[in-house]
């Protein structure tokens, strides 16, 4: 059973560092891309970027580029997601996903990280 | 980028009762190449349609995508309780691939 798990719930102060974590199982985590997808309060979806596994190749929506940082250990199986200076508007629950091969749509979700930044 | 604008906002429907969930890009989508998920309180999105059309491993035949270009249809024929949920529709001919911003399927 393909299974995307995420690390728990942050609590952060404005200004601090955060590193999310999304770890694979039930296939092969080097041959699928895995993104993060972006949830604020009350709002839809939204894309932020992506990383397969294997070499390490990135993509970002212009959106997110410069503000997060996508990274994986393929040694374990797991993707991240991180920033180096939390905003109070990073308040979001974050979804990893697995990107269908060739396509750039989503058939595996983890189970959201919720971030709350507040000073 | 592409917008995608959803309607309603809200439907309220019965169970046995046909939903008609629409989506309307603010330009063509290339290859039709569009995804619906399903998305219920306190869970990840589920895919339920992509290509436009195509219904994803494990998703009943009541669910139906249809449409191209810049308007797109999810129908679910006859409404089960485990069908109200937000229904939120994506795009992923062109970067960056955007979703619309949901469809709230609530019962009546």
């Amino acid at each position: 059973e393909v299974q995307l798990v995420q690390s728990g719930a942050e609590v952060k102060k404005p200004g601090e560092s955060l590193k999310l974590s999304c770890k694979g199982s039930g296939y092969s985590f080097i041959s699928y891309w895995i993104g993060w997808v972006r949830q604020m309060p009350g709002k839809g979806l939204e894309w932020m970027g992506i990383i397969y596994p294997a070499d390490s190749d990135t993509r970002y929506s212009p959106s997110f580029q410069g503000q997060v940082t996508i990274s994986a250990d393929k040694s374990i199986s797991t993707a991240y997601l991180q920033w180096s200076s939390l905003k109070a508007s990073d308040t979001a629950m974050y979804y990893c996903v697995r990107r269908v091969t060739g396509y750039y749509y989503f058939d595996y979700w983890g189970q959201g990280t919720l971030v709350t930044v507040s000073s | 980028e592409i917008v995608l604008t959803q309607s309603p906002g809200t439907l309220s429907l019965s169970p046995g009762e046909r939903a008609t969930l629409s989506c309307r890009a603010s330009q063509s989508v290339r290859g039709a190449f569009l995804a619906w998920y399903q998305q219920k309180p306190g869970q990840g999105p589920r895919l339920v349609i992509y290509g436009a059309s195509s219904r994803a491993s494990g998703i009943p035949d009541r669910f139906s995508g249809s449409g191209s270009g810049t308007d797109f249809t999810l129908a679910i024929s006859r409404l089960e309780p485990e069908d109200f949920a937000v229904y939120y529709c994506q795009q992923y001919g062109s970067s960056p691939y955007t979703f619309g911003q949901g469809t709230k399927l609530e019962i009546k």
